[in-house]
């Protein structure tokens, strides 16, 4: 069955940088996009971002370029998420999420990984 | 891209139908056929209910429903059960990117 299983939480101090990684199984990795998705506390849904695990292309939300960078290990199919320079307006879930082959949707989530920051 | 909007909260009582609304732009919604739904229950991941604006994933009930005309996509569920009461948020492919709305939450009278 398809998984999603992302690393644990975070804490971390304003200024630092946290990587965040998401291991697929149970489809092949380089067909289908991958997607990042945060919440902060008690609020909605953020797009942040997808990688083509195939190919390593990338695309971000224009609020998170020049400090998220995506990335893949294919050989380990899995994808990692790294937010740069982090503020308290970085603490929140961050969810890996899979993009459904023939369409926009995210089919498949991961468990999300809460980053806390804080000094 | 500012966010798809949606009303902060709807409610109904068990057996009613209620409608949700998504209302985006011609640079979203309204021009792409790519509008999912998401259900999601207190600290959990959300889920797809709905995506291509009204197809249903397989294992979700057929009380969930979803529309769209002009720059606005509905969810519609009919018959409420109390596990319904969740968050929902919709969203919108917008040509290279994907914009989420700011979530409704329902409550099950």
């Amino acid at each position: 069955q398809v998984q999603l299983v992302q690393s644990g939480a975070e804490v971390k101090k304003p200024g630092a940088s946290v990587k965040v990684s998401c291991k697929a199984s149970g489809y092949t990795f380089s067909g289908y996009y991958i997607h990042w998705v945060r919440q902060a506390p008690g609020q909605g849904l953020e797009w942040m971002g997808w990688i083509n695990p195939n190919s390593g292309d990338t695309k971000y939300a224009q609020k998170f370029q020049g400090w998220v960078i995506m990335t893949r290990d294919t050989a380990i199919s899995t994808a990692y998420m790294e937010v740069n320079r982090l503020t308290s307006d970085d603490t929140a879930v961050y969810y890996c999420v899979r993009q459904d082959r023939s369409g926009w949707d995210f089919d498949y989530w991961g468990q999300g990984t809460l980053v806390t920051v804080s000094s | 891209q500012s966010a798809l909007t949606q009303p902060a909260s709807v409610s109904g009582s068990p057996g009613q139908s209620i409608t949700i609304s998504c209302t985006g732009t011609s640079s979203d919604a309204g021009v792409y056929k790519y509008v999912s739904w998401y259900q999601q229950h207190p600290d959990k991941a959300p889920k797809l209910m709905i995506y291509d604006v009204s197809h249903r994933p397989s294992g979700v009930p057929d009380r969930f429903s979803g529309s769209k005309s002009g720059n606005t996509a509905s969810l519609t569920i009919s018959g409420l059960q109390a596990e319904d009461e969740a968050d929902y948020f919709c969203s919108s492919y917008t040509g290279s990117t994907v914009v989420f709305g700011g979530g409704t939450k329902l409550t099950v009278l």
